[in-house]
This record gives C-alpha cells, sequence and structure tokens, in this order.
C-alpha cells in the first residue's frame, strides 16, 4: 500500500464551481502535512500546510482528520488558472517529506 | 538571483556515462533533496542531506552518489547511466528550524538516457 494515495483524477469542473480532493495516508505517525500545487511537470510549489483545526487560505481550505488518516482540499469558485495537479505531502519522521501522485484538475471555461 | 537553481536543465546522455546534476541554493537552507519523477511514481526521494558532509539514503537511492561539501551545493551523480534513470531530477531545500518542514524546489532537470 503506498504510503499517499489520491484519487488522479481527472477532475473537470466548469469555471465558478466547488471541487473536493481527498488523501489518506497510511502511517498514524505522520506529523505534518501539506497541498502542494504542480504545472504541467514543472516544480511543485508549496499551496498550503493543513493544520488540525483546519485552515483557509482565500478560496482554498485545507482539512486534517487524524482519526481517519484522510486530508482534504477544497476550492471554491474555481478559475482557469486553477488548473494544476494538486500533490498531498506528509512527513513522518523522516526528514523528507512523502508525496502522493497528484490529482489533476481541469477547470474549464 | 535568490533561490533554488538546478543545471543543466535538459540533458542528453548515453547509457554507460557519469552524469552529474546540479544543485544551488542560496538561503542558506541545512536541508537539501533529491527527488526523481516519473509518471505513475510521481515525486521519490533519492538522497537527502541534513547539512554538510552529512547525506543519507532515500528510497531510489541505487546508482545515485551524493556529495555536499558545501551548505549551498548538492550535486547528484550518476555513476553509469541506465535508461530507466531517463526522469525528471527536482532538488529541494528547507530550513533546519523545528516545526518548518515545507521544502522549496528548484526548476527541474529533464534527464535523458539513450
Amino acid at each position: 500500500r503506498k504510503e499517499v494515495e489520491q484519487d488522479p483524477g481527472p477532475f473537470n469542473v466548469p469555471e465558478g464551481a466547488t471541487v473536493a480532493f481527498n488523501c489518506t495516508y497510511s502511517n498514524s505517525a505522520s506529523q505534518s502535512f501539506f497541498w502542494y500545487r504542480q504545472d504541467c511537470r514543472k516544480e511543485p510549489k508549496l499551496l498550503m500546510s493543513v493544520y488540525s483545526s483546519g485552515n483557509e487560505d482565500g478560496r482554498f481550505t485545507a482539512q486534517l482528520n487524524r482519526a481517519s488518516q484522510y486530508i482534504s482540499l477544497l476550492i471554491r469558485d474555481s478559475k482557469l488558472s486553477d488548473s494544476a495537479t494538486y500533490l498531498c505531502v506528509v512527513l513522518t519522521g523522516r526528514r523528507a517529506l512523502t508525496f502522493g501522485s497528484g490529482t489533476r484538475l481541469q477547470v474549464q471555461p | 538571483d535568490a533561490g533554488i537553481t538546478q543545471s543543466p536543465r535538459y540533458k542528453i546522455t548515453e547509457t554507460g556515462r557519469q552524469v552529474t546534476l546540479m544543485c544551488h541554493q542560496t538561503w542558506s537552507h541545512s536541508y537539501m533533496f533529491w527527488y526523481r519523477q516519473d509518471l505513475g511514481h510521481g515525486l521519490r526521494l533519492i538522497y537527502y542531506s541534513a547539512a554538510a558532509d552529512i547525506t543519507d539514503k532515500g528510497e531510489v537511492s541505487d546508482g545515485y552518489v551524493v556529495s555536499r561539501s558545501k551548505t549551498e551545493n548538492f550535486p547528484l551523480t550518476l555513476e553509469s547511466a541506465t535508461r530507466s534513470q531517463t526522469s525528471v531530477y527536482f532538488c529541494a531545500s528547507r530550513t533546519g528550524t523545528s516545526g518548518a518542514y515545507e521544502q522549496y524546489f528548484g526548476p527541474g532537470t529533464r534527464l535523458t538516457v539513450t
């Protein structure tokens, strides 16, 4: 079983839609969580950290459920520029992050 | 310019050749990392370094060698390139500050082994 699992998509949504991605992680000892965004095989860029209490950054909301070991990302009012691959990322003890394979989002006009 | 840079950005080499990919960061980050990204596998850790002269293997380290004689540089060497090492290679760095685990990535090197 992969350490971090995501639905690869693609999720095709119209502009203005709300879309949610989920991600599950296998190691209950994981202690830090992030969402990264990656455009067309360019470098991944940090979108936001995910905190236990949930956190929001503009149109983006991240939630963490430690009991069920899943992380979610909600995007409201989708823009064309949101089209990208979203990577779920966890830190478990080691010094390096573990990345999911990504969920592809395509926002259509 | 500030940030994390990689060179070359594109490289084509032949099977059996030695290749070195360069990574340089100007933030004085303690930690540096090398990942490879292949379709269907996502990003996989090759090696990482917690400080100068301290390196450790990741999940796919076979066939690769790293060194870190200076904090700002973390070169990755393919000792004898194989076709299976055709990939996009990303270097990343982060601070050593406890609780600050976000990593920042370089633009990547696209390597093709023929």
